[in-house]
C-alpha cells in the first residue's frame, strides 16, 4: 500500500541556517504530494504541494520538487526563523483519496 | 480554502463514558474524513465519512467505538464511545473539496480521558 518516510528528529537548527527535511513515497500511480506545517498549540496547515512529477511546491520560502525517480519530496528552506519551529509532516494522496502522513518531524530553530 | 468548525475544542472526560465530537463547514463537500492524532505521534485515518452512505473505517477501527453520523454536505459528527486513557488524543475533522486535491483541516478537538 501507499507509505510516507521522513527524516526523523527533532531537527535543531541556528537562525539562518539551511534546512532540509527528507520525506520518500511508496504508491501506485502518481500521487499528489504535500508539506503539512503544525505550529505549537495550533491545528494542521497546508504548507505547500505538488501533484505531478518535477513540479515543485513553494510558500513561505519553502521548496519541494516532486522527483519520481528517487520517489522523493525533500522539503528546504534557505534560511530558517525561529518563527518556523513546528512539526511538519509529509503526505501523499492516491487513487483512494486518502491522505497518508509521514510520521512528522519537528523542527526547533534557535535564535 | 475551506473553513471547518469542531466543537467542542477539548474536554477532558471520564472512563467509559462517550464523546461526540461535532464538525461544521462552511460549504458543501462530499467527502470528509475523521483522523486521530495521538500525543507525540503523526495522523492516522479513522473513516471516511460520505453523505448518504455509511462511514468507511480503517484497519484498527470499528463502527461501535467510533460512530459516524453524516446527516449533510455540510456537517459530521464522530462518537468516542466508552472511553479509556488510550483514546486521549486530537481528533481532527479533515475534508477534499472535488474542485482541488488540496486536503484541509478542521482545528481538532483535544480528547484527555482520566
Amino acid at each position: 500500500g501507499n507509505s510516507v518516510t521522513q527524516m526523523e528528529g527533532p531537527v535543531t537548527l541556528s537562525e539562518e541556517a539551511f534546512l532540509t527535511i527528507n520525506c520518500t513515497y511508496t504508491a501506485t500511480g502518481y500521487p499528489s504530494l504535500f508539506w503539512y506545517v503544525q505550529y505549537p498549540g495550533e491545528g494542521l496547515q497546508l504548507l505547500l504541494k505538488a501533484t505531478k512529477a518535477d513540479d515543485k511546491g513553494s510558500n513561505k520560502g519553502f521548496e519541494a520538487t516532486y522527483r519520481k525517480e528517487t520517489t522523493s519530496f525533500h522539503l528546504e528552506k534557505g534560511s530558517v526563523q525561529v518563527s518556523d519551529s513546528a512539526v511538519y509532516f509529509c503526505a501523499l494522496r492516491g487513487a483512494t483519496n486518502k491522505l497518508i502522513f509521514g510520521t512528522g518531524t519537528l523542527l526547533a530553530v534557535q535564535p | 480554502s475551506a473553513v471547518i468548525s469542531q466543537k467542542p475544542s477539548r474536554d477532558i472526560c471520564q472512563r467509559g463514558t462517550s464523546l461526540t465530537i461535532q464538525c461544521q463547514v462552511d460549504s458543501q463537500v462530499t467527502m470528509m474524513f475523521w483522523y486521530r492524532q495521538q500525543p507525540g505521534q503523526s495522523l492516522t485515518l479513522i473513516a471516511t465519512a460520505n453523505q448518504g452512505s455509511e462511514a468507511t473505517y480503517e484497519s484498527g477501527f470499528v463502527i461501535d467505538k467510533f460512530p459516524i453520523s453524516r446527516p449533510n454536505l455540510t456537517f459530521s459528527t464522530l462518537t468516542v464511545s466508552n472511553m479509556s486513557p488510550e483514546d486521549s488524543s486530537i481528533y481532527l475533522c479533515s475534508l477534499a473539496p472535488r474542485t482541488t486535491d488540496t486536503q484541509y483541516f478542521g482545528p481538532g478537538t483535544r480528547l484527555t480521558v482520566l
